[in-house]
C-alpha cells in the first residue's frame, strides 16, 4: 500500500535553531512530491514541488531537498512566525490524480 | 484575487441528520478537490472534479457522501447520514490546468457530529 510517513510528529525549536524535516514515501513510481505548510484553522498553503531525485526547491528560510525514498525540508535559522503544520504528499504515476498526504510534523518555534 | 470560499465554516448536527457543505473555487480553476482532514492527519481525497466530471471519487463513501459541481464552478458535499466518525474539517481546494499540482486550499468546514 502507498505510504507517507513523516517525522517526527512534533518538533520544538528555538528561534534560530536550524533543524530538518523527513517524509519517507513508498510509491511504485513518483510523479510529484509536494510540501505544504498548514497553520492552525487554515486550509494548507503550497510551498514546494518536486519532481526528481535531487532537485531542491527554496523559499525564504525553507529548502526542500529529494532523493528516491525520502524528501527533506530544511529550516535555516527559524523565526516563530515559522510555526505550523508541515505536510508532505506525493502523486503515484500510476495514479496521475490521487494525491496522498502525510500526517504532517507540527513545528513549534520559541522565540 | 479572491481565493477559495467555503461556507458555513462550522456545523454541528446529531448522528443521523444531513448537511452539506458548499464550495467556491478561485475563479478560472478547472480543478476542484474536496478532503476529509480528520485531527491529527493529514487531508485525504473524496473526490476531485475536472470541470464539471468526476476524475476520481474512490476513496468517497458513496452510501452516504454524494458531491457535485454544476456547471463547472461552484460545489457542494452533502452527506447523509451523518455518523460520528465523520467529525472533521472538509477542505475544499482548486487548481489551475496548467499547475495542477499548486492546490490552493479553502478555510475548510468543521464539521462536529453528536
Amino acid at each position: 500500500e502507498d505510504q507517507v510517513t513523516q517525522s517526527p510528529e512534533a518538533l520544538r525549536l528555538q528561534e534560530g535553531e536550524s533543524s530538518s524535516l523527513n517524509c519517507s514515501y513508498t510509491v511504485s513510481g513518483l510523479r510529484g512530491l509536494f510540501w505544504y505548510r498548514q497553520d492552525p484553522g487554515k486550509g494548507p498553503e503550497f510551498l514546494f514541488t518536486l519532481y526528481s531525485a535531487g532537485e531542491e526547491k527554496e523559499k525564504e528560510r525553507l529548502k526542500a531537498t529529494l532523493t528516491k525514498k525520502e524528501s527533506f525540508l530544511h529550516i535555516t535559522a527559524p523565526k516563530p512566525e515559522d510555526s505550523a503544520t508541515y505536510l508532505c504528499a506525493v502523486i503515484e504515476y500510476s495514479s496521475a490524480s490521487k494525491i496522498i498526504f502525510g500526517s504532517g510534523t507540527r513545528l513549534s518555534i520559541r522565540p | 484575487e479572491a481565493g477559495v470560499a467555503q461556507s458555513p465554516r462550522y456545523k454541528i448536527i446529531e448522528k443521523r441528520q444531513s448537511v452539506a457543505f458548499w464550495c467556491n473555487p478561485i475563479s478560472g480553476h478547472a480543478t476542484l478537490y474536496w478532503y476529509q482532514q480528520i485531527l491529527g492527519q493529514g487531508p485525504k481525497l473524496l473526490i476531485q472534479f475536472q470541470n464539471n466530471g468526476v476524475v476520481d471519487d474512490s476513496q468517497l463513501p458513496k452510501d452516504r457522501f454524494s458531491a457535485e459541481r454544476l456547471k463547472g464552478v461552484d460545489s457542494t458535499l452533502k452527506i447523509q447520514p451523518a455518523k460520528l466518525e465523520d467529525s472533521a474539517v472538509y477542505l475544499c481546494a482548486s487548481s489551475d490546468t496548467g499547475t495542477a499540482y499548486e492546490q490552493y486550499f479553502g478555510p475548510g468546514t468543521r464539521l462536529t457530529v453528536t
